[in-house]
């Protein structure tokens, strides 16, 4: 079936540091979500992408869709002890009846 | 306030009791969503539903029963055959379309003892 995998699992990083998560789908995707959960939070909504290639930004946050839209980046510029927590990747299924979602990046930032 | 809301937040249970976790949405949304997450661990698809008396296994149904009777609740019951039912259990739903983002409930903590 369809898999969604993402590297690293885990990274530890100094606050001020930049830091990337990287999401693989073993299928196109017709488009892909992130989502980012605070420890012992519940996942909430940061961004949608659906044009190859396509880049979007949020502040010091940037997002990246591959041209084959098979693969997706988030990017954090220097980043804050409020950025941790784990960043899930997401894409729906071929029928589009539910979301497939990465296995996730736990982020842990030092002040 | 419109959302999702689950309860109870955090329930124990005695190994071999079924027990059922609450999911109700005010916000229209035609899909929903149950997710198990184990402590550091991604998001399992356990069951979902597209529309009012009809639903889907995800991919680890097993132990688990829904329903969904009315379009804004769609209540889980872990039964006494899940193996290893202590977990985080997340409810979420989604209007129709492939675009739409997916909104979640402030989870339910399960602990089996």
């Amino acid at each position: 079936g369809q898999q969604v995998m993402q590297i690293p699992q885990y990274q530890h990083v100094q606050e001020g540091e930049d830091f990337t998560t990287y999401c693989n789908s073993s299928t196109t995707l017709s488009n892909i979500q992130w989502y980012k959960q605070r420890p012992g939070g519940h996942p909430v909504f940061l961004i949608q992408l659906v044009k190859s290639g396509e880049v979007k930004k949020q502040k010091r946050l940037t997002f990246q869709f591959g041209e084959a839209k098979k693969n997706s980046s988030l990017h954090i510029t220097a980043t804050q002890t409020t950025d941790v927590g784990t960043y899930f990747c997401a894409g729906p299924n071929t029928g589009f009846q539910k979301l497939v979602f990465g296995t996730g990046t736990r982020l842990l930032v030092s002040p | 306030d419109g959302g999702i809301t689950q309860s109870p937040k955090y329930l124990f249970r005695k190994e071999g009791q079924n027990v059922t976790l609450s999911c109700e949405q005010n916000l229209n949304h035609d899909a929903m969503y149950w997710y198990r997450q184990d402590p550091g661990q991604g998001l399992r698809l356990i069951y979902y539903s597209q529309i009012v008396n009809d639903f889907q296994k995800g991919d680890i149904a097993e132990g688990y029963s829904v329903s969904r009777e009315k379009k804004e609740s769609f209540p889980l019951t872990v039964t006494s055959a899940q193996k290893n039912p202590t977990a985080f259990y997340l409810c979420a739903s989604k209007p129709q379309g492939s675009g739409n983002t997916i909104y979640f409930g402030e989870g339910s903590w399960l602990t089996v003892v």
